[in-house]
């Protein structure tokens, strides 16, 4: 049973260089969201998607970009990359927060923007 | 703004009871939630409290009084696997999650 796979774990690139991470999940949970964490920091929202075909922004969506074609992928673009969004991103999904509560996440992808 | 509150470090020896807390401030409640995330990895569910009063669950409690926007995870027999960051969060009235900066949580033998 996989969950929830992102793609790739560690990433190092230059700034001003597009960067897409992937999401894969295989519980057909329909909500999906990308979070980044930062030392010192909560986890922050960066977009969200209830369903299939409709998306969300978070707290910080600036420079960040998604979109759900289909329940099962959930990818996230960096159009440009800035050193300030070197972070550590995680991609979760829900079976419905309001029920339970209970968010599946990732593995997390460690970028690096220099 | 809304606001979640933790101590930042804690430190407990193997085989005690730890609390931890939580206050907060929301636009709004609609359960808090408590997650467990060791260094490098992903956070994992522990509880989730809609109710005032106390959710027992093995070695680990959560306590929750809305009144007092106020919340607790009590760990007992604390083993060394349980070093790790404890995370909390809130949902708040747009069924939108706030979390907490964590609590670090390191057992010492």
């Amino acid at each position: 049973i996989a969950g929830i796979t992102q793609a790739p774990t560690s990433q190092i690139l230059a700034a001003g260089r597009r960067m897409t991470l992937r999401c894969t999940q295989d519980m057909r949970h329909n909500a999906m969201y990308w979070y980044r964490q930062d030392l010192g920091l909560g986890l922050r929202l960066i977009h969200y998607s209830n369903t299939a075909g409709t998306t969300g922004k978070g707290e910080v969506p600036d420079g960040y970009s998604v979109s759900r074609a289909n329940t099962d992928d959930f990818p996230l673009t960096l159009a440009s990359a800035v050193p300030s969004q070197t972070s550590v991103y995680f991609c979760a999904s829900s079976d419905g927060l309001a029920n339970t509560g209970e968010l599946f996440f990732g593995e997390g992808s460690r970028l690096t923007v220099l | 703004g809304q606001n979640i509150d933790q101590p930042t470090e804690m430190t407990a020896t193997e085989g005690a009871i730890v609390q931890i807390n939580c206050t907060y401030q929301t636009s709004g409640f609609n359960g808090l939630f408590w997650y467990q995330q060791h260094a490098g990895e992903a956070p994992t569910f522990l509880s989730y409290n809609v109710l005032d009063g106390l959710e027992e669950k093995g070695r680990f409690s959560s306590f929750l009084s809305r009144s007092k926007g106020y919340s607790y995870l009590l760990l007992k027999e604390l083993q060394m696997k349980d070093s790790a960051s404890y995370l909390c969060a809130v949902m708040d009235s747009n069924y939108q999650l706030i979390w907490g900066a964590g609590t670090k949580l390191i057992i010492k033998p």
